[in-house]
């Protein structure tokens, strides 16, 4: 059963800073939270993960609460190519849960 | 890396066939996971092997859904009789494991395949 709530849809224009939410209230201590992202017709794809410190890579970064029931992924500069739906899931006993997602459509 | 690999990509089949769907997982990897997704239901995750065993089934639906990984090299997804109910797209995923933990690296996906089950 899905643990993560999230926005069915959002928009941003090109160019300036997507951030995407989720809620992940049941989340236990030692879960870690992994984002995924889907394009039209191909397996999802994994953009980032983290526990309970903010991370960072090349194509996100991840901010999470400090009672870790809540994260937002941000995609600094969003391009046409983002527009995706994207996933926040929890991992526990080897069990990855996606909810519904968030369909992000980047607009010019 | 040439990634997660299946076939086919899409099937059409009539209800009552045998489908049997495939899965190339990634060298080394020791976790496979087959889902399921459709627009009502979303991604579901069916069944995970570990070292080929399957390790938790309880997400197949009913009893003609079976799964085997005869080696670390291949899945098998297979639905006998087939009804229209099954169509979805079938993805396969492969991740590394790090042992008794809360933590896992990534899913890898495939690219699915698309069943029609008319």
């Amino acid at each position: 059963d899905a643990k993560t709530t999230q926005p069915p849809s959002m928009d941003c224009a090109e160019g300036r800073a997507a951030n995407l939410p989720c809620n992940h209230s049941t989340i236990s201590g030692n879960e870690y939270v992994y984002w995924y992202r889907q394009i039209h017709s191909q397996g999802p794809q994994y953009i980032i993960h983290g526990l309970k410190n903010n991370e960072t890579n090349e194509m996100a970064s991840l901010i999470i609460t400090e009672d870790r029931k809540s994260s937002t992924l941000i995609l600094p500069h969003a391009t046409l190519r983002d527009t995706a739906v994207y996933y926040c899931t929890e991992y526990n006993f080897n069990k990855f849960y996606f909810g519904s997602g968030t369909k992000l459509n980047v607009k010019p | 890396d040439a990634g997660v690999i299946q076939s086919p990509r899409h099937e059409v089949t009539e209800m009552g066939q045998e489908v049997t769907l495939r899965c190339k997982p990634i060298s080394g990897h020791d976790y496979l996971f087959w889902y399921r997704q459709t627009m009502m239901r979303g991604l579901e995750l069916l069944i995970y092997f570990n070292n080929n065993v399957p390790i938790d089934d309880s997400g197949m639906p009913e009893d003609r859904f079976s799964a085997k990984m005869p080696n670390a090299s291949f899945s098998t997804l297979k639905i006998q009789p087939s009804e229209p109910r099954d169509s979805a797209v079938y993805f396969c995923a492969s991740s590394l494991g790090r042992g008794a933990s809360s933590y896992n690296s990534p899913l890898h996906f495939g690219n699915g395949t698309r069943l029609t089950v008319t």
